[in-house]
């Protein structure tokens, strides 16, 4: 149990366009999930948590109108990068909480590595 | 939350134990130790969790010393699958479904042949 996917594993898009990533549980409801960048030999930065059904909550520096979340339902949260550029060509990971041993621990997606030309 | 500190790169000969060391001096008494590795260009893995018991799951050992300042993670085999940045991070007992992991800068285990 407590699998999380990621769709698209990889996407490269030019500079300026839109992308959307994808992160769902596969096997257990979440109403809470996270959304992290990682960069080229550096550590996982929490950017945002993600709310089922209302607004998600973003870290300190990051822009809430570039990064949109969305978190329709319990097993889906989206995190759209607006108006994209190279800067923003990072490897962005999601977790989801799942309820274990009586307290809620993260499990991870595998990651999307985005490349902005 | 506590800050944890760890060396930035280990070696381990295939087959022998890998012991990686976390210092988290400034650990309070609701906080547990937590250990995730992240295998190259992979999400993190969840490894093991420990409060002030020792703890062994099918992966790892987690040795948690009397005063909680320190732990160590121990891969009792090591093989070459375990290569991968491990990370030690300290997290409030109080884990309501906000609560953040917050990853530092891990040690990187290198297992050889």
């Amino acid at each position: 149990g407590a699998v999380v996917s990621q769709h698209p594993s990889w996407v490269i898009c030019k500079s300026g366009t839109s992308v959307k990533i994808e992160c769902r549980s596969l096997d257990f409801q979440a109403t809470t999930m996270f959304w992290y960048r990682q960069f080229p030999k550096q550590s996982l930065m929490l950017m945002a948590t993600s709310n089922e059904g209302s607004k998600a909550t973003y870290e300190q520096g990051v822009e809430k109108d570039k990064f949109l979340i969305n978190h329709a339902s319990l097993t889906l949260s989206t995190l759209t990068v607006t108006s994209a550029h190279p800067e923003d060509s990072s490897f962005y990971i999601c977790s989801a909480n799942y309820p274990a041993r009586g307290r809620y621990e993260q499990y991870f997606g595998p990651g999307t590595r985005l490349t902005v030309t | 939350d506590a800050k944890t500190t760890q060396p930035t790169s280990m070696d381990c000969a295939e087959g022998r134990a890998a012991n990686l060391p976390c210092n988290h001096s400034t650990i309070s008494g609701n906080e547990y130790v937590y250990w995730y590795r992240q295998i190259h260009s992979q999400g993190p893995q969840y490894i093991i969790h420990g409060l002030k018991n020792n703890e062994t799951n099918e992966m790892a050992s987690l040795i948690i010393t009397e005063d909680r300042k320190s732990s160590t993670l121990i891969l009792p085999h090591a093989t070459l699958r375990d290569t991968a940045v491990y990370y030690c991070i300290v997290r409030p007992s109080d884990t309501g479904t906000a609560s953040k992991l917050t990853f530092g800068t891990g040690t990187r285990l290198q297992v050889t042949l």
